[in-house]
Order: structure tokens, then C-alpha cells, then sequence
């Protein structure tokens, strides 16, 4: 069982290029969530979706999209990356938005823009 | 303003001696409280939720515990293996029941 699966592991971008981070989930999640982690910062929620079909924006949007076509996959998409969006970027799943069991995330995508 | 501060920062204990890290909150409405291990290099692993005050959960040789205000981890006899950053959450209880993370505290067990 993999749990929540994220690739790459790590990604030196230039300023400006784009990239997708990948997130797969095998648990049959209905909501994902994509985290940044900044040093010495919590995480901070990007993007969540709460099915397949449908997105919304958490609390530092701004520079990223993301889909969700299927209820295993939910990519992030990064347009003209910026230094301020290196970090490390975590997917998480949860089988409800109350969260009970808690959130499985993924093992991370370490991101450098330069 | 709803927030989450986890105290210390930072400890630094030798194996077997017990204490406890914070978590305290300010939230206009707590739906629950997590608790979460993070290793170097890898992402968060869930260990307790916690709902309502006076409520304890245990896990081996931590024990996580419940105020209107705070929560607690202890940790009781530590050994190395219990080194990592230890993560506090809480979930607001609202419509959009949004998850607000702390800082963490970066815990080093020393042999």
C-alpha cells in the first residue's frame, strides 16, 4: 500500500520555466491537499480539493494551479516560477474534511528556483 | 485572529529524561486538535487527535493531553528514535473548516 505518492523528490528550476510536482493517492481519498513548508514556518495550505472535479484555493494560491481529473491524482502546476516559491511541497489526503484520522502525506518535493 | 504556537522552538533532552513540548491556541471555534511527527526529509506522519477538553490519547512513550487553550505532548523516557520536529494542528470549526499548522518543535534526543 503507497499511501500518497509524490514526484520528483527534488527540482532546480530557473526563473521563469514551469513545472508540475505530481501527487498520486492509492487510499480512495475524496479530499487532497497541496502544503508549502518553508523554513522555520508552518505549512501552508496552496490548494485542496475536495473530489474529482473540483478545486479551490487555500491560503497562498497565488503563482499555482491544479486539477483534479481523477480521485487518485492531483497535480500542482507551477507558471514563471519565482525564488519565493522554493520550498518543500508536500500533497496530503484524508478520507474526510473533518480530518479525524488525520491527513497521510506524501514524503515531499524539495523545489529550488534560481 | 485564529493561531497556533508551539513552544519551545527547540529542546534538547538525554535519553530518559521526560518533559513535555505546547501547543497553544486561538481559534473562534475548535472542531479538533493534531498532533503530528515529522522526520528529517520527510513528510508529516499523523499521531493523535484530540477533540475536547480533558481529553488524553497515548502512544507508547508519548501521551498527548487537552485544555480549552493548549494542548501538551509528553514524552516520558525518550529514547534517540524519538528525535524529530513535532507538529501541532488545529481545525477551526467553521464552514470551510480550515487546518492551521504550528511552527513545530524541533526535539533532539541525545544518548
Amino acid at each position: 500500500n503507497a499511501g500518497v505518492t509524490q514526484t520528483p523528490k527534488f527540482r532546480i528550476l530557473k526563473i521563469g520555466q514551469s513545472m508540475t510536482l505530481q501527487c498520486t493517492q492509492d487510499m480512495n481519498h475524496n479530499y487532497m491537499y497541496w502544503y508549502r513548508q518553508d523554513p522555520g514556518m508552518g505549512l501552508k495550505l496552496i490548494y485542496y480539493s475536495v473530489g474529482a472535479g473540483i478545486t479551490d484555493k487555500g491560503e497562498v494560491p497565488n503563482g499555482y494551479n491544479v486539477s483534479r481529473s481523477t480521485t487518485e491524482d492531483f497535480p500542482l502546476r507551477l507558471e514563471l516560477a519565482a525564488p519565493s516559491q522554493t520550498s518543500v511541497y508536500f500533497c496530503a489526503s484524508s478520507y474526510s474534511g473533518r480530518a479525524y484520522y488525520g491527513y497521510t502525506f506524501g514524503s515531499g518535493t524539495r523545489l529550488t528556483v534560481v | 485572529e485564529d493561531q497556533v504556537t508551539q513552544s519551545p522552538e527547540a529542546l534538547r533532552l538525554q535519553e530518559g529524561e521526560s518533559s513535555s513540548l505546547n501547543c497553544s491556541y486561538t481559534v473562534s471555534g475548535l472542531r479538533g486538535l493534531f498532533w503530528y511527527r515529522q522526520d528529517p526529509g520527510k513528510g508529516p506522519e499523523f499521531l493523535f487527535t484530540l477533540y475536547s477538553a480533558g481529553e488524553e490519547k497515548e502512544k507508547e512513550r508519548l501521551k498527548a493531553t487537552l485544555t480549552k487553550k493548549e494542548s501538551f505532548l509528553h514524552i516520558t523516557a525518550p529514547k534517540p528514535e524519538d528525535s524529530a520536529t513535532y507538529l501541532c494542528a488545529v481545525q477551526v470549526m467553521n464552514r470551510d473548516d480550515k487546518i492551521i499548522f504550528g511552527k513545530g518543535t524541533r526535539l533532539h534526543i541525545l544518548p
